[in-house]
């Protein structure tokens, strides 16, 4: 079956610093998405993107998708304190259910 | 807008008890998913619904049961609860397949 996998699993980072987190598919996507969970929280969506080489950017936050759509990364710029959480990626393949990666937990340190 | 509505937020279970994990929606969303969370794991799709009256299996099923009676509501039945089942549930809607999913608070189960 179709697998989604991120890395990295965890990232620490100064406030400030960049953070890009990785989701990559074992089959060619339709479309993806992003969540982000905060600790103790419920899964928000962030973004969804659908074409080949999309990117879209959410203020510090920028998404893009791979030319093969079977990856897709997101990119902080400058973390804050408030990026602190999980961020999942979410793969799906025509007419199928979303298929969740394990997430990537940011710690961002003051 | 109430959003997706679950409870209870949190349950102590004795193996081998059966409880249900209540889940509405207000958003008149056709789709409905039942999701597990493990820690430091992904979400794991239990089951999920196409509209009301119809029900389908998702990645992880067993020793869970589902009803959709109404757009509503989508309870998650688990008959005959065991250690393996101790995990945070995700109910979440979504308006068609493929579009955003919007998730409830999560009802944190520990199964002892």
């Amino acid at each position: 079956g179709q697998q989604v996998m991120q890395i990295p699993q965890y990232q620490h980072v100064q406030e400030g610093e960049d953070f890009t987190t990785y989701c990559n598919s074992s089959t060619t996507l339709s479309n993806i998405q992003w969540y982000k969970q905060r600790p103790g929280g419920h899964p928000v969506f962030l973004i969804q993107l659908v074409k080949s080489g999309e990117v879209k950017k959410q203020k510090r936050l920028t998404f893009q998708f791979g030319e093969a759509k079977k990856n897709s990364s997101l990119h902080i710029t400058a973390t804050q304190t408030t990026d602190v959480g999980t961020y999942f990626c979410a793969g799906r393949n025509y007419g199928q259910n979303f298929v969740f990666g394990p997430g990537t937990r940011l710690s961002v340190l003051p | 807008n109430a959003g997706v509505t679950q409870t209870p937020k949190f349950r102590i279970l004795k193996i081998g008890q059966s409880m249900t994990l209540q889940c509405a929606q207000d958003m008149n969303h056709n789709y409905m998913y039942w999701y597990r969370q493990d820690p430091g794991m992904g979400l794991k799709l239990i089951y999920y619904s196409v509209g009301a009256g119809i029900t389908d299996k998702g990645e992880v099923p067993n020793g869970y049961n589902v009803s959709r009676s109404t757009t509503e509501d989508f309870p998650l039945r688990l008959e005959l609860a065991a250690p393996s089942q101790t995990s945070v549930y995700f109910c979440a809607s979504s308006r068609e397949l493929g579009t955003e999913a919007f998730f409830g608070q999560g009802t944190r189960l520990t199964v002892v």
